[in-house]
């Protein structure tokens, strides 16, 4: 069964960094681009960006393009999603997804990330 | 890039069809038959519905179709039931720079 678990719930204050994780299990975690994508509170949801794990070739969504970077570890099934500096904005959950090129395949669990003073 | 463009909402009631339309450009859902749309219950992951224009997932009920015209992708639901209620959202490739772009979503309702 292919899975994506995504790490849990944080909680930030604006300013500091954040890498959350998303691990893959069940298939060839090298042979699916992984990606990331955003939904605000009550908003829609928002392609941040993919990343192919088996050579590291990544993409941004000219929205996210210098605002958060994604990698990925192929040594461990796991794919990364980071900021630098949080902003409140950034409140969100945030889902990993696996492609099979056109499509969503699978999605993870979400992680909430809640950044406030 | 830009949002494709969808209704807001839609409603119908049960047995009924209803239709979302997702608007892009040539640049992404007019230049490749590459539309797929997802079904997100509130507090849920979405779900993958249709892919490829008009393709459906195995276990995906066949009251879930697809279509496009020029710019312009369409998913129907017919016979509507109380569980198709949801946000529904079409997403489209859109070239090897930048390859993905979601629609900006509608709640379908189920009167």
């Amino acid at each position: 069964e292919v899975q994506l678990v995504q790490s849990g719930a944080e909680v930030k204050k604006p300013g500091e960094s954040l890498k959350i994780s998303c691990k893959g299990s069940g298939y060839s975690f090298t042979s699916y681009w992984i990606g990331w994508v955003r939904q605000m509170p009550g908003k829609g949801l928002e392609w941040m960006g993919i990343i192919y794990p088996g050579d590291s070739d990544t993409r941004y969504s000219p929205s996210f393009q210098g605002q958060v970077t994604i990698s990925a570890d192929k040594s461990i099934s796991t794919a990364y999603l980071q900021w630098s500096s949080l902003k409140a904005s950034d409140t969100a959950m945030y889902y990993c997804v696996r492609y099979g090129f056109t499509m969503i395949l699978n999605w993870g669990q979400g992680t909430l990330v809640t950044v406030s003073s | 890039q830009s949002a494709l463009t969808q209704p807001p909402s839609a409603s119908g009631s049960p047995g009924q069809s209803v239709t979302i339309s997702c608007t892009g450009t040539s640049s992404d859902v007019g230049g490749y038959n590459y539309v797929s749309w997802y079904q997100q219950h509130p507090g849920k992951a979405p779900k993958l519905m249709i892919y490829e224009v008009s393709k459906r997932p195995s276990g995906v009920p066949d009251r879930f179709s697809g279509s496009k015209s020029g710019n312009t992708a369409s998913l129907t639901v017919s016979g509507l039931q109380a569980e198709d209620e949801a946000d529904y959202y079409c997403s489209s490739y859109a070239g090897s720079n930048n390859p993905y772009v979601f629609g900006t979503g509608t709640k379908v309702t189920v009167l």
